[in-house]
């Protein structure tokens, strides 16, 4: 079984410029998760989607972070323009409710420079 | 609120020496509780997981962890640590209380393993 495949590993950019993570989940997956984990704390949750839909994007900052998941598979997370502060690793998770558990990707390491 | 708490930020061991990591977790509902592992420049990986039953879980690396209701905890322990056993260690709290799981994660507790 393929594992959440995330693109690209690394990505060092200028603030105020743009930037965008892609994620594709475990097959059959319908909830996807984008987490933000900033060096020395642990994962927080930036979206939630189930299938399509945005189930929580309570902590997504909407002036410059944007999601979709179109189709229901595969993910992309857009940061425009970019902070100094959103240095930090962005997680893709993938599950299945029939599971309960979250299965990571590798990750996207972010620095702003 | 929901919340966890891992007291130890960090913990240097010995190799072959035993191990435990604290997690306290605030949940309003019976809670479906994680812990994973992050190696360097890795994602997480799933050690182990408790959703009912057996208040003691055994996981992946010879990692255990144990449910204690009444206290609020969920401690991990291994009985003799392997130096590849460093890395960053997570507690998760989570569940579906609306149909979809929703996970919170520890701030994490990074191991040091001495040869």
């Amino acid at each position: 079984e393929a594992g959440v495949a995330q693109s690209p590993r690394y990505k060092i950019i200028e603030k105020r410029q743009s930037v965008a993570f892609w994620c594709n989940p475990i097959s059959g997956h319908a909830t996807l998760y984008w987490y933000q984990q900033i060096l020395g704390q642990g994962p927080k949750l930036l979206i939630q989607f189930q299938n399509n839909g945005v189930v929580d994007d309570s902590q997504l900052p909407k002036d410059r972070f944007s999601a979709e998941r179109l189709k229901g598979v595969d993910s992309t997370l857009k940061i425009q323009p970019a902070k100094l502060e959103d240095s930090a690793v962005y997680l893709c998770a993938s599950s299945s409710d029939r599971e309960g558990q979250l299965f990571f990707g590798s990750g996207t390491q972010l620095s702003v420079l | 609120a929901q919340s966890v708490t891992q007291p130890d930020i960090h913990i240097t061991v010995s190799e072959g020496a035993s191990l435990e990591l604290r997690c306290n977790y605030s949940y309003g509902a019976t809670p479906y509780l994680f812990w994973y592992v992050q190696s360097p420049g890795q994602g997480l990986q799933l050690l182990l997981k408790y959703f009912s039953g057996d208040t003691l879980v055994q996981g992946i690396k010879g990692f255990e962890a144990e449910f204690k209701r009444s206290q609020s905890s969920f401690n991990l322990r291994k009985p003799s640590v392997h130096w590849s056993d460093a890395a960053e260690y997570f507690c998760a709290v989570g569940g579906p209380p609306s149909g979809t799981y929703k996970y919170i994660f520890g701030t994490g507790t990074r191991l040091k393993v001495l040869a």
